[in-house]
């Protein structure tokens, strides 16, 4: 069946870090791929995205590229500010579907 | 343009108690899921709404879970009995028509806790 894995967390990195976040996927066909943040007492919300392969979806100087051949799915940043602390999760949908199948979270945490 | 809202955003019931939870989802929105979060694992799906029909309730855990969207506007998630393991955070999220806008747009979640 479809999965998503995800490293385990908590990740601890000092500000102005470089963050790498994995996730690998296993799915048929070819699946939408999301990154999601959770900050202390909010909701999920969409970080970014990629809909096909060698897609690079970015947003707020994070990334991650949709790899077919390796199926994953990374999340990077260059720089961790304080204000990245949070909860990230990975998720996909398969095609032709609508439900989000996530991975079991990363919590981060950047120190000043 | 208001999010999607659910409430309560925190319940605390005993063993055997009813809750019922509810999410609003956003203006215009056919289809509504949702969503739960057990004890730090990943979150899982429950079930998938078109307007007011069920699409998808593949996830719902057994027969105490019963989700409702009359009118195809609000949903609700009513459990009883609640158990001990039913405990964790329910999400609810929605997404307009169609597969062209994959991404769904999340609530802030409520937590059940069953003691």
């Amino acid at each position: 069946g479809n999965s998503v894995t995800q490293m385990e967390g908590p990740v601890t990195l000092s500000e102005e870090a470089f963050l790498t976040i994995n996730c690998t996927y296993t799915a048929t066909g070819y699946p939408s791929l999301f990154w999601y943040v959770q900050y202390p007492g909010e909701g999920l919300q969409l970080l970014l995205k990629a809909t096909k392969a060698d897609d690079k979806g970015s947003n707020k100087g994070f990334e991650a590229t949709y790899r077919k051949e390796t199926t994953s799915f990374h999340l990077e940043k260059g720089s961790v500010q304080v204000s990245d602390s949070a909860v990230y999760f990975c998720a996909l949908t398969a095609s032709g579907t609508y439900k989000y199948i996530f991975g079991t979270g990363t919590r981060l945490k950047v120190l000043a | 343009e208001a999010g999607v809202t659910q409430f309560p955003s925190h319940s605390v019931i005993e063993k055997g108690q009813t809750v019922t939870l509810r999410c609003d989802p956003i203006s215009g929105h056919d289809n509504l899921y949702w969503y739960r979060r057990v004890m730090g694992k990943e979150i899982k799906f429950l079930l998938h709404f078109v307007k007011e029909s069920k699409q998808d309730e593949s996830g719902m855990p057994n027969n105490r879970f019963l989700a409702e969207r009359t009118g195809g506007t609000y949903s609700t998630l009513k459990v009883q009995p609640a158990e001990l393991e039913d405990s964790g955070v329910y999400f609810c999220a929605s997404s307009p028509a169609g597969l062209s806008h994959p991404e769904q747009y999340f609530g802030p979640g409520t937590r059940l806790t069953v003691t």
